[in-house]
């Protein structure tokens, strides 16, 4: 079946422009993970959504970022007034388990963002 | 707080050679343990998962171990082929998916 998958792949923007990454998880599963991962780095977790609550958002870095599973299947992180330290590749993953923590995660591609 | 850490950060070896990765954590109170590759410009897959109340997991030519109370993890390739060349990247389950930096391996013909 289908896997995690993330859209745009790549985003190029000028700083202080807002951007919006979009994922589509695994039909069913029920928990979402995003990270972030800086070149060279693991991935660095940013927050989690249990179908459409946001239980854990102690990751986001600042209150430029924000993160919504309205429906409890896609979910959208939005950065506003990018900044050059946001360019990093942005994982998303989904679980068919509620905290996601003692199985697997299943990942996404990423969508890699560059700011200038 | 929890760190992990993993070392070497790069190894570069040819092929058929027996390879071990080593992974440490500061803090024992994990769910379990997980080894992830990460191929270039894609997301990470899923290698091995080991309960915290397990010892070792294996997948084919790949073994990975777990001492909790020591705080490490090592992960194991058999008879390395270049497919093989990749990041491999070790996590820890806590309240959330905490991981390493990496090993960038690379296998030469």
């Amino acid at each position: 079946g289908a896997g995690v998958s993330q859209s745009p792949r790549y985003k190029v923007a000028k700083r202080g422009q807002d951007v919006a990454l979009r994922c589509d998880p695994i039909s069913g599963h029920v928990s979402l993970f995003w990270y972030q991962q800086a070149l060279g780095q693991g991935p660095e977790f940013l927050t989690y959504f249990q179908n459409e609550a946001q239980l854990d958002k102690s990751g986001l870095p600042s209150d430029r970022f924000f993160a919504e599973r309205p429906e409890g299947s896609v979910s959208t992180l939005k950065i506003q007034r990018t900044q050059q330290e946001d360019s990093a590749v942005y994982l998303c993953a989904s679980s068919w388990y509620p905290s996601g923590l003692q199985e697997t995660q299943y990942f996404g591609p990423g969508t890699r963002l560059l700011v200038l | 707080k929890q760190e992990v850490t993993q070392i070497p950060a790069a190894l570069s070896v040819p092929e058929g050679e027996n390879l071990v990765l080593n992974c440490s954590f500061t803090d024992s109170a994990i769910y379990n343990l997980q080894w992830f590759r990460q191929d270039p410009g894609k997301g990470l897959t899923s290698l091995l998962l080991i309960q915290s109340s397990q010892r070792e997991q294996t997948s084919g030519r790949l073994n990975a171990s777990l001492d909790k109370s020591s705080g490490r993890s090592t992960l194991y390739i058999a008879a390395s082929q270049p497919g093989d060349s990749a990041t491999y990247l070790c996590a820890v389950h806590t309240d959330k998916l905490i991981f390493g930096t990496g090993t960038r391996l690379q296998v030469f013909p």
